[in-house]
This record gives structure tokens, C-alpha cells and sequence, in this order.
């Protein structure tokens, strides 16, 4: 079975732009989460959502948002960059919503604002 | 608001030495997960402890929580080189919908 899947894995934007990341869960997992995760330190959560709805946030400003599909992908957008959003982005998919339930993440999307 | 401390913050061991690492809440927690970050990749989940005074074993990983339900451990024996990485526990904050990882311990073995 395949596992969570991010798109892109690497990214290069400017400041001031916008940028999308996308993720797939693990099939049958209703769940998904969003962390930013700078280097040397552990992931920060920024949203969960199941079911198409917020279900957690984390604490960052309004220029982060998300969305679920009906088909439970996600993408994460953040706009109007800064030089502190370079970070690596972890997805995590879990079965159901929820603060017992183990986390499944993907490789990530490395952005890098320039 | 809820912490989540780990120490040490880096520990480096000789190949057989055996390794713990230690994680503190400020509040109760109704579980506890535990997660390995090799160099390079992305956390893997390795086990969640819910009972208060709760002990796991996987192979040479002991984990601990504590009788509060405000601390936990993960002891590794006789580590080995695939032991290498970063170990984060991890929790619920106040609505159970928001999750919380702790600093990590980054683990070094020398062979």
C-alpha cells in the first residue's frame, strides 16, 4: 500500500509569493494533518483536518490555510512568504480525527524562500 | 501554555552503550507517541502509551509513562548505528485535536 505522498519535494519561492503543497494519505485514512518543521527542531503543528473540516489549528497567522477534498487530499497554502517559512512541510494522515491517534507522514516538501 | 520538554538534546554513544531519552509535559497527557526521525527523513511512529505507569517493549526500546501521566522515557540497550537519529515524544494539547512534539533527542552512535 502506498504511504503518504507530498508534492512537490522541493520548492524555491521569493518573498511575497504564494505557494500550494499537496498531500495524498495512506488509503482509508480519513485524517490529515499539517506540520512545518525548521531544521534542528521537532514538528510544529499547523492544522488537522477529517472529513473536509478544521478540526485543529495550530498557532499560525491567517496567511496559512488548508483545505480537504472529498477524496481526502489536502494542500496547505501560505501566502505573502517570508524569509521564515523556509521550513520542511510534513503531511500526516491518521485513520480518524484526533489526539490518540499515531501520525503517518510523508517525505515532505522542502521550501526554501529566497 | 502546554510544553512538551525532551533532554537530552543531543546524546552521542559508543556502539553497546545504552541510551535514554526523557520527555516532560506541563499538564496531564492522555497518551504519549513516540516517533524516530532518521537523518534526511521524515518521523516514523513507534509506539503510544495511554495507561498511567504504562511500560512497552520493542526489542532493545523500552518506553515508559510515567504514574502522572506528565513524563515518559524511551531507554534503548546495546544501541546500534541503525539507531541513529532524532527521537520525539508527542501529545494532544487541550482539545485533543492539536498535537504537540516535544524538542527531540538527536542520538549518535559511534561504531
Amino acid at each position: 500500500d502506498a504511504g503518504v505522498t507530498q508534492s512537490p519535494t522541493h520548492l524555491i519561492k521569493t518573498r511575497g509569493q504564494h505557494v500550494t503543497l499537496r498531500c495524498s494519505p495512506i488509503s482509508g485514512h480519513k485524517s490529515v494533518s499539517w506540520y512545518q518543521q525548521v531544521l534542528g527542531q521537532g514538528p510544529q503543528f499547523i492544522f488537522q483536518y477529517y472529513e473536509k473540516e478544521e478540526r485543529g489549528r495550530g498557532n499560525f497567522p491567517d496567511r496559512f490555510s488548508a483545505r480537504q477534498f472529498p477524496n481526502y487530499s489536502s494542500e496547505l497554502n501560505v501566502n505573502a512568504l517570508l524569509l521564515g517559512d523556509s521550513a520542511l512541510y510534513l503531511c500526516a494522515s491518521s485513520l480518524r480525527v484526533g489526539g490518540n491517534q499515531p501520525q503517518h507522514f510523508g517525505d515532505g516538501t522542502r521550501l526554501s524562500i529566497l | 501554555g502546554q510544553q512538551v520538554m525532551q533532554i537530552p538534546q543531543y546524546q552521542h554513544v559508543q556502539e553497546g552503550e545504552d541510551f535514554t531519552t526523557y520527555c516532560n509535559s506541563s499538564t496531564t497527557l492522555s497518551n504519549i507517541q513516540w516517533y524516530k526521525q532518521r537523518p534526511g527523513g521524515h518521523p516514523v511512529f513507534l509506539i503510544q502509551l495511554v495507561k498511567s505507569g504504562e511500560v512497552k517493549k520493542q526489542k532493545r526500546l523500552t518506553f515508559q509513562f510515567g504514574e502522572a501521566k506528565k513524563n515518559s522515557s524511551l531507554h534503548i540497550t546495546a544501541t546500534q548505528t541503525t539507531d541513529v537519529g532524532t527521537y520525539f515524544c508527542a501529545g494532544p494539547l487541550y482539545n485533543f485535536n492539536k498535537f504537540y512534539f516535544g524538542s527531540g533527542t538527536k542520538l549518535n552512535v559511534k561504531p
